[in-house]
């Protein structure tokens, strides 16, 4: 099993300011990397696929780059409506698995 | 309007057996792959069972193998699964996801249905 490491855990942030999230694969993934967002009492939204691939209707502040075992996905001006817990996927094998997740705060 | 909805969940004693459904509108179910990924309260994500658009193939994590059954009824625009042995650990919201590819992220995802496993 590919196991997805997510740093940090949590991380305080001002709106305005900007966001780096990391996300480590065991092994190498190549670009099959997602990231999802999850708010309180709702399901996650795609973010991000093919590590930097916007999915439909996802706006421009949100980045992925990386590829093999380094991923980051970067929130580039925080929005109030971006708190939220952020978590990475790979899909390179099965069983697709997740990372910890990191929790991003208003500061 | 794209739509998955889980139903099925209830609080079940440990060694029950459960069976969730997950209705999809909205959306042609045939074209796409589906998971099943929970989440125990508070904590993170787990894919434990994807199928198939056709039913072909199926999934499954080592922590539900044998115990969950994946299946699809693309007549009714419906997925299942089948729990069996359930155990404590198994207690989280359980949602249903859509993927265009089987091996691939989820785009759409329902709102979940919780299992609580407790005597």
């Amino acid at each position: 099993e590919i196991v997805m490491t997510q740093s940090p855990a949590a991380l305080s942030v001002s709106p305005g300011e900007r966001a780096t999230l990391s996300c480590r694969a065991s092994q190498s993934i190549l670009s099959n990397l997602a990231w999802y967002q999850q708010k309180p009492g709702q399901a996650p939204r795609l973010l991000i696929y093919g590590a930097s691939i916007r999915a439909t209707g996802i706006p421009v502040r949100f980045s992925g780059s990386g590829s093999g075992t380094e991923f980051t996905l970067t929130i580039s001006i925080l929005q109030s409506e971006d708190f939220a817990v952020f978590y990475c996927q790979q899909y390179n094998k099965w069983p697709l698995t997740f990372g910890g997740g990191t929790k991003v705060e208003i500061k | 309007e794209v739509q998955l909805v889980e139903s099925g969940g209830v609080v079940v004693q440990p060694g029950g057996s459960l069976r969730l459904s997950c209705a999809a509108s909205g959306f042609t179910f045939d074209d796409y792959a589906m998971h099943w990924v929970r989440q125990a309260p508070g904590k993170g994500l787990e894919c434990i069972s994807l199928i198939s658009w056709n039913g072909d193939t199926t999934y499954y994590a080592d922590s539900v193998k044998g115990r969950f059954t994946i299946s699809r009824d693309n007549s009714k625009n419906s997925l299942f699964l089948q729990m069996h042995s359930l155990r404590v650990e198994d207690t989280a919201f359980y949602y249903c996801a859509r993927s265009s590819l089987q091996l691939w992220p989820a785009d759409f995802w329902g709102q979940g249905t919780l299992v609580t496993v407790s005597s």
